[in-house]
């Protein structure tokens, strides 16, 4: 079975600083995927960033980075600079077949 | 190019009767996965179908069901709903079974159980 924690239901950051969001995965895959998606409240899933998990190298997009620990299962994801426009849901994600979802991380950015 | 377009945004149903919701997946798109986002909560994994057959379902009983018909898009089918039926209903495509590229997802139907 495939499961995906967060365990921080809230979160909030000041403009322009740096948030950390953590997740925390299981399987017994070897090969799998792991994503962050944002959905903001117009309810469309936005995909964040991805990361292969035979890769060693952390994946980053512009401002947002992870820090993938495969022998730990922690896949956290680091916003730098946030903006207002980062204020969303963010959902951890591991594929292997199909996608299992974390229960989402609400974070906002504060002006 | 399309993205995965889903309809109808909103339905409201009596408890008991029936629903059925539409998603299309993106051109060239073989595999379409459904999941239940209810208020406030996670996405929950509910069926995936690719090349027509149901690939894998969730923990849900029996009357949610589906089918992928020939042009790949899909329907859901929600029979004897009950009131905690009410969430998001979000429809994904992807290119292949999951894996590197991910999912695009719909914009959901919101179904409400009156």
């Amino acid at each position: 079975a495939q499961t995906v924690t967060q365990s921080q239901p809230e979160m909030s950051v000041q403009e322009a600083e740096t948030v950390t969001l953590s997740c925390t995965y299981d399987t017994s895959e070897n090969n799998y995927y792991l994503f962050w998606y944002k959905q903001p409240p117009s309810r469309q899933m936005i995909l964040v960033i991805r990361q292969e998990a035979y890769k060693q190298q952390n994946a980053t997009e512009n401002r947002f980075s992870v820090n993938f620990q495969k022998a730990a299962k922690s896949f956290s994801l680091k916003i730098s600079d946030s903006q207002l426009g980062d204020t969303a849901m963010y959902f951890c994600a591991l594929n292997n077949n199909d996608m299992r979802f974390g229960a989402g991380t609400r974070l906002t950015v504060k002006p | 190019e399309a993205g995965v377009t889903q309809s109808p945004t909103h339905l409201i149903k009596t408890r008991g009767q029936q629903a059925t919701l539409r998603c299309s997946p993106i051109s060239g798109h073989t595999s379409v996965y459904w999941y239940q986002q209810a208020l406030g909560l996670g996405l929950q994994f509910l069926l995936w179908y690719d090349e027509g057959e149901e690939r894998n379902r969730g923990n849900f009983p029996p009357r949610f069901s589906g089918r992928q018909f020939p042009n790949y898009s899909s329907e859901l089918n929600v029979n004897a709903l009950e009131l905690e039926d009410s969430a998001l209903y979000l429809c994904a495509s992807s290119l292949r079974p999951g894996f590197f590229y991910g999912y695009t997802f719909g914009s959901g139907t919101r179904l409400t159980v009156v």
